[in-house]
């Protein structure tokens, strides 16, 4: 059975504080795997999305990485304004696939300054 | 560009009433999918069309959900005879293509007295 896995639920940074969280996720054939953020009463904001292990994506203060288990979203040096949940989601290939998104539970991270 | 838009934004209705969401997707995206999402949950797959048609249905719970696209655009999700189970915030995402990155609308929250 598709999968996916977050850790932690929930982190607490300090302002500046750089820290990782991460997506482990089972896919027979992984299409893509796609971190979305979601703030408070509003849909998921889409941010990176990754297709092969190795592959990096950076924006801003955010970078993701993947390996064939897991995804990694690495916040370097966070500002309060980066409190919100994050979202990792899998999309599976199945030869044809719909393409719906498998997600985890998401990590609310909390920043204070 | 106009992103994706979902009415009402907010629904109170009673244990088996009948309701109706209605989501509008970015202009010119072919695939639509609805999602639920559980308060500290991740969203859930329910359906996805390809053009006009429900190309996947196997999210949807049970008979009493029902959706329809019928001219390619606008989308309406159908709940009858609504039970407290069914409250929660549903979400409509749109992509160009299918597999493509899926952009999320602001949801409606559904709440069943």
């Amino acid at each position: 059975e598709d999968q996916v896995t977050q850790s932690p639920e929930a982190l607490r940074l300090q302002e500046g504080e750089s820290s990782s969280l991460n997506c482990s996720y089972t896919v027979s054939g992984l299409r893509g795997l796609f971190w979305y953020r979601q703030d408070p009463g509003k849909g998921p904001e889409f941010l990176f999305t990754l297709y092969s292990a190795g592959e990096e994506k950076e924006k801003e203060r955010l970078k993701a990485t993947l390996t064939k288990k897991e995804s990694f979203l690495h916040i370097t040096a966070p500002k309060p304004e980066d409190s919100a949940t994050y979202l990792c989601a899998v999309q599976a290939y199945y030869g044809g696939s719909q393409g719906n998104l498998i997600f985890g539970k998401g990590t609310k991270l909390s920043v204070k300054p | 560009g106009a992103g994706v838009s979902q009415t009402p934004s907010n629904k109170v209705t009673e244990k088996g009433k009948y309701v109706e969401l209605r989501c509008d997707p970015i202009s010119g995206h072919t695939a639509l999918y609805w999602y639920r999402q559980s308060l500290g949950q991740g969203p859930e797959f329910l359906i996805y069309f390809q053009g006009t048609g429900a190309a996947d249905d196997s999210g949807l719970p049970n008979d009493r959900f029902f959706a329809v696209r019928p001219e390619g655009s606008v989308s309406t999700l159908k709940i009858q005879r609504t039970e407290r189970g069914d409250s929660a915030v549903y979400l409509c995402a749109s992509s160009l293509l299918p597999a493509d990155t899926q952009y999320f609308g602001p949801g409606t929250r559904l709440t069943v007295l």
